[in-house]
């Protein structure tokens, strides 16, 4: 079993939807949660840190379920360029492990 | 914001050969960096967590000789692909986490090892 497991996607959503994306992780000793974006063959780029109580950015909403060992990722007016890979990220005694990523189209 | 480089960003080698990868923190300090592999459509695999001044840790099943990492000062780190081979082409990413800082790292943009 992979230590963070990700939606498989990909995701096709007009213009202007709600999408959300599941992340699971393994290790119940993870300390911190992140949600990163990807652009093909580009470099991730921190989205948002996650954290027990929810937090919001903007259009964004992450929140993580200790008891379940869950994260979610929500995007409300989906814009076309908010395609790109999401990657779900848990960081544990300094090291980060990444899931496979969910890739989310944007159609107008 | 936390800017780092990494050079080259794209090069192709001769299977045989070595070929060394930088990656620069240009704007703050980074006792700790971290390299990863991309393959297509898969997630980063983290290689092996660099910290200044020390010997590189490595994760399982990446070969200590075969990828070289000197982490020589607080804002370089270098990775060198010994003997290359067509099944090390990929995409390699480093991150580098600020001294003062737990949790966030800051990504370079990446280079694309090809090898013929």
């Amino acid at each position: 079993r992979k230590e963070v497991e990700q939606d498989p996607g990909p995701f096709n959503v007009p213009e202007g939807a709600t999408v959300a994306f599941n992340c699971t992780y393994s290790n119940s000793a993870s300390q911190s949660f992140f949600w990163y974006r990807q652009d093909c063959r580009k470099e991730p780029k921190l989205l948002m840190s996650v954290y027990s109580s929810g937090n919001e950015d903007g259009r964004f909403t992450a929140q993580l379920n200790r008891a379940s060992q869950y994260i979610s990722l929500l995007i409300r007016d989906s814009k076309l360029s908010d395609s790109a890979t999401y990657l779900c990220v848990s960081l544990y005694a300094g090291k980060s492990t990444f899931g496979d990523g969910t890739t989310l189209t944007v159609k107008p | 914001g936390a800017v780092v480089s990494q050079h080259p960003s794209r090069v192709i080698c001769k299977s045989g050969t070595s070929v060394k990868i930088e990656c620069r923190s240009l704007d703050f300090q980074a006792t700790t960096m971290f390299w990863y592999r991309q393959f297509p459509k898969k997630s980063l695999m983290l290689m092996a967590t660099s910290n200044e001044g020390s010997k590189a840790t490595y994760e399982q099943g990446v070969e200590k000789d075969k990828f070289l990492i000197n982490h020589a000062s607080l804002t370089l780190s270098t990775l060198t692909v010994t003997s290359a081979h067509p099944e090390d082409s990929s995409f390699y990413i480093c991150s580098a986490r600020q001294v003062t800082s737990v949790d966030e790292q800051y990504f370079g943009p990446g280079t694309r090892l090809t090898v013929t």
